[in-house]
């Protein structure tokens, strides 16, 4: 089955760039949606945007202007970059895959949640 | 989009039926998904646009809903089912989270 996997530095310093990689294994990254979603510590899941296996992207606005997020189809891989973190980037970091929207045999949209997760890792900001 | 989810935490007992509500900010039409969270583990997607069963997910787990409003039910708990639940809208980006609902076994 599909499985995916976190990697990158446990601990980056403020003002520095986050970059962590998802690897997918078990199945290819064409024909999904990608994300990466954020949990700080002992709070709720903040979405953090996506990339679509063509490599169009959404962005959570509260981080756009700080967030690149690209597709490596030729690795089946995805990552993220987080620029200028601070201490309030501190966090779980969890990739995910999202299937594409269908339409129904009654014509309507279904739209599916995130149905493979990575296990998490872990992003501590501090110099 | 805000997602309110009430209560934020209930104690219920095994074999109990479970009711957690998610409000929405404005309408996003049936495009709603309730994800399961046990500690130090990912997110398990249980239910997609409102009430379709993600496959694997125990039957007594269903979601409804439209519009504004959503539920998720346990039809009978198990002590398996403590664990944190989340809502999520899928209407609009970005894809917003409820702030969350714990659920205890008494």
């Amino acid at each position: 089955q599909v499985q995916l996997q976190e990697s990158g530095p446990g601990l980056v310093k403020p003002s520095q760039t986050l970059s962590l990689t998802c690897s997918v294994s078990g199945g290819s990254i064409n024909s999904f949606y990608w994300t990466w979603i954020r949990q700080s510590p002992g709070k709720g899941l903040e979405w953090l945007g996506l990339v679509h296996y063509s490599g169009t992207t959404e962005y959570n606005p509260s981080l756009a202007s700080r967030l690149t997020i690209s597709v490596d189809t030729s690795k089946n891989q995805f990552s993220l970059k987080l620029r200028s973190v601070t201490a309030a980037d501190t966090a779980v970091y969890f990739c995910a895959r999202q299937p594409l929207s269908y339409l129904d045999s009654e014509g309507f949209t279904v739209r599916y949640g995130m149905d493979v997760w990575g296990q998490g890792t872990t992003v501590t900001v501090s110099s | 989009i805000q997602l309110t989810q009430s209560p934020s935490f209930l104690s219920a007992s095994v074999g109990d039926r479970v009711t957690i509500t998610c409000r929405a900010s404005e309408d996003i039409n049936s495009y709603s998904a309730w994800y399961q969270q046990k500690p130090g583990k990912a997110p398990k997607l249980l239910i997609y646009t409102a009430s379709a069963l993600q496959t694997g997910v125990p039957s007594r787990f269903s979601g409804g809903g439209y519009g504004t409003e959503f539920t998720l039910t346990i039809s009978s708990l198990q002590p398996e089912d403590s664990a944190t639940y989340y809502c999520q809208q899928l209407n609009s980006y970005p894809r917003t989270f409820g702030q969350g609902t714990k659920v205890e076994i008494k």
